[in-house]
């Protein structure tokens, strides 16, 4: 089974400054799909960012941008110009894209990261 | 248009009784997937319904149940409660179900076993 490792349980940055968040993962599989998802208080999971294991070049969604690192099995999240409104539970996800069996939306997650914006 | 829609979003139960959740995808959506999350156990796949189908499954015991109905809505049931069962449960729909398509949250049911 795959597993998604987060191994930072809490992170701080300062408001207007820049924190990555790391993230690795275990998997046999070539053809994957890699997420970062946002749960603020509200506890609703907002997607960040997505990224497709096929593709060399990294995602990149305004503020935020992924390192990913197929070789390593590594995917960080760098966010940029931090806001306060970027606090929240940060997790790794993974979703197989193995065809024709791929299990469809069964994600796994890592155990996440909280960031603290600090202004 | 409306997110994904989770009712009831509070409730507290007793030990050995029973809870049907409700979820209500986006409008169009198909697929339909619940997460059960925890302190200690983060966030896990339950099952997923497309086209009133089951697709797939996690590691749960048959105590955890769901189904699908025509117009894409989703119940998930659990009968006989344990303590452990208190969690969050989160329900997310995308349109076809395949790995490309983008997935929505609802904000969750907060259950409570007492």
């Amino acid at each position: 089974a795959q597993t998604v490792t987060q191994s930072q349980p809490e992170m701080s940055v300062q408001e207007a400054e820049t924190v990555t968040l790391s993230c690795t993962y275990d998997t046999s599989e070539s053809d994957y799909y890699l997420f970062w998802y946002k749960q603020p208080p509200s506890r609703q999971m907002i997607l960040v960012i997505r990224q497709e294991a096929y593709k060399q070049q990294n995602a990149t969604e305004n503020r935020f941008s992924v390192n990913f690192q197929k070789a390593a099995k590594s995917f960080s999240l760098k966010i940029s110009d931090s806001q306060l409104g970027d606090a929240a539970m940060y997790f790794c996800a993974y979703r197989s894209d193995r065809y024709p069996t791929n299990t469809g939306n069964q994600f796994y997650f890592g155990t996440g990261t909280s960031l603290t914006v600090i202004p | 248009k409306a997110g994904v829609t989770q009712t009831p979003r509070y409730l507290i139960k007793t030990r050995g009784q029973q809870v049907t959740l409700s979820c209500s995808p986006i409008s169009g959506h198909r697929s339909v997937s619940w997460y059960q999350q925890t302190p200690g156990q983060g966030l896990q796949f339950l099952f997923e319904y497309f086209s009133e189908t089951q697709r797939n499954k996690g590691n749960f015991p048959g105590r955890f149940s769901g189904r699908q109905f025509s117009n894409s809505r989703s119940e998930m049931n659990v009968s006989t409660l344990e303590l452990g069962d208190s969690a969050l449960y989160l329900c997310a729909s995308s349109l076809a179900g395949v790995p490309g398509n983008t997935i929505y949250f609802g904000e969750g049911s907060w259950l409570t076993v007492v």
